[in-house]
């Protein structure tokens, strides 16, 4: 069963650009992912699913400032033009032999 | 628009049991497999336990198996999570969630439910 890494915290300013890693475990590299954001106090919200190519299909009424990237075994989640209402918890999702969730990222808007 | 619902959470003593449904709507449920996945207060996801489109398979996260039981009434458009022999370590934010494309079971998801809180505490 894979493995999702995530980096604890990362903080970026308003109006930057953050990119946000799930790194997969050893052998699972060709892996596809989903990103979900939780904002404080709310259930979480499906984003986008990366695909093992490297494309991605957002969900309903997600902005463009969110997309999606691979390379190797790694997973990017990067938002362009942070709004304040992107401070959220940010957690990679993979399937395939068992339903597997990264630690979460919890992102800061300074 | 999709919609899940969950409903039947509570305050209950450990060793007890409590049965958790959720209401869905805004796309066709029998299609789809559909997930449990719980938040303990201040922590990540865990997912728990998910059914397939028809409900002829079952999955469970080895935390909850022989203890949890998921089911669905598809002509009802309901899931259910029946959980007994709670423990204190079962107090969560269950979530209903959606997987991503039909007839497949293990999957991403798509839609989550808004969740609702389980305290087992005596």
């Amino acid at each position: 069963q894979p493995v999702l890494t995530q980096s604890p915290s990362a903080s970026a300013s308003l109006g930057a650009s953050v990119k946000l890693t799930c790194t997969l475990s050893s052998g699972h590299s060709n892996y596809a992912i989903a990103w979900h954001q939780q904002q404080p106090g709310k259930g979480p919200r499906y984003l986008m699913k990366l695909h093992s190519d490297g494309s991605h299909t957002k969900g309903d009424g997600i902005p463009d400032r969110f997309s999606g990237s691979r390379s190797g075994a790694e997973r990017y989640l990067t938002i362009s033009s942070l709004q304040s209402e992107d401070e959220a918890d940010y957690y990679c999702q993979t399937w395939g032999t068992g339903i597997v969730f990264g630690g979460g990222t919890k992102l800061t808007v300074l | 628009q999709v919609q899940l619902v969950e409903s039947g959470g509570g305050v209950v003593q450990p060793g007890r049991s409590l049965r958790l449904s959720c209401a869905a709507s805004g796309f066709i449920f029998s299609n789809y497999g559909i997930h449990w996945v719980r938040q303990a207060p201040g922590k990540g996801l865990e997912w728990v336990a998910v059914i397939s489109f028809d409900g002829s398979n079952k999955y469970y996260a080895d935390s909850v198996k022989g203890r949890f039981a998921i089911s669905r009434d598809n002509s009802k458009n309901t899931l259910f999570l029946q959980m007994t022999s709670l423990r204190a370590d079962d107090t969560a934010v269950y979530y209903c969630v959606k997987g991503g494309t039909a007839v497949q079971t293990e999957d991403y998801f798509d839609y989550w439910g808004q969740g609702i809180l389980v305290t087992v505490s005596s």
